[in-house]
């Protein structure tokens, strides 16, 4: 079955840049994107089609996808963007989500 | 803008079937090529994908899970619904439904409901 690979946590000072990975046997072959969850509430989508933001998502979230890995980069990050993130993509008909990555700001 | 809403059971007892339902509101299941989505997360864990519907009452189900699953639509109430059988402790989760843009992504989730399995 296929899997998708992210760090267990990631750390990032408020204003600098955080990177989130996502791996897979050809990732970028496929449509990645993101969803951000805080603690007890649903996730909500951040990126989709590798790089696209919904409305509403601020213009510090943005993604790309190549190769084996999909990344979820926030620029000037605030702590409000403390939260866990999760790629998911589609193998055939189904659904693959991420183990997830613990982004803390500090 | 479109609103779903799982509902059921807060307390399954093992080897029994859990039953939830996903009331979507604020348009029309049947509108737009959009599958419905069910998606678990156990506590302190991450999402899992159950499987999916279309309004045509095509299917996909994880493959982990597919020999439990059945996922049904009812479009005249605006609803799909999720029936996992012979449950154990490890399907206490919290349950989300959610609108699925194919190939795409998950753009509209429900609040979420925990089911926990125990006698």
């Amino acid at each position: 079955s296929y899997e998708l690979t992210q760090p267990p946590s990631v750390s990032v000072s408020p204003g600098q840049t955080a990177s989130i990975t996502c791996s897979g046997d050809k990732l970028g072959d496929k449509y990645a994107c993101w969803y951000q969850q805080k603690p007890g509430q649903s996730p909500v989508l951040v990126i989709y089609q590798d790089s696209k933001r919904p409305s509403g998502i601020p213009e510090r979230f943005s993604g790309s996808n190549s190769g084996n890995t999909a990344t979820l980069t926030i620029s000037g990050t605030q702590a409000m963007d403390e939260a866990d993130y999760y790629c998911q993509a589609w193998d055939s008909a189904l659904g693959v989500f991420g183990g997830g990555t613990k982004l803390t700001v500090l | 803008q479109v609103q779903l809403q799982e509902s059921g059971p807060g307390l399954v007892k093992p080897s029994q079937t859990l039953s939830l339902t996903c009331t979507v509101s604020g348009g029309s299941i049947s509108s737009g090529s959009y599958y419905w989505s069910w998606i678990r997360q156990p506590a302190g864990k991450g999402l899992e994908w159950i499987g999916r519907i279309y309004t045509s009452g095509s299917t996909n189900y994880n493959p982990s899970l597919k020999s439990r699953v059945t996922i049904s639509v009812d479009t005249s109430k605006n609803q799909f619904s999720l029936k996992l059988s012979s449950v154990t402790a490890a399907d206490t989760a919290v349950y989300y439904c959610a609108r699925d843009v194919p190939g795409i992504a998950f753009d509209y989730w429900g609040q979420g409901t925990l089911v926990t399995v125990s006698s």
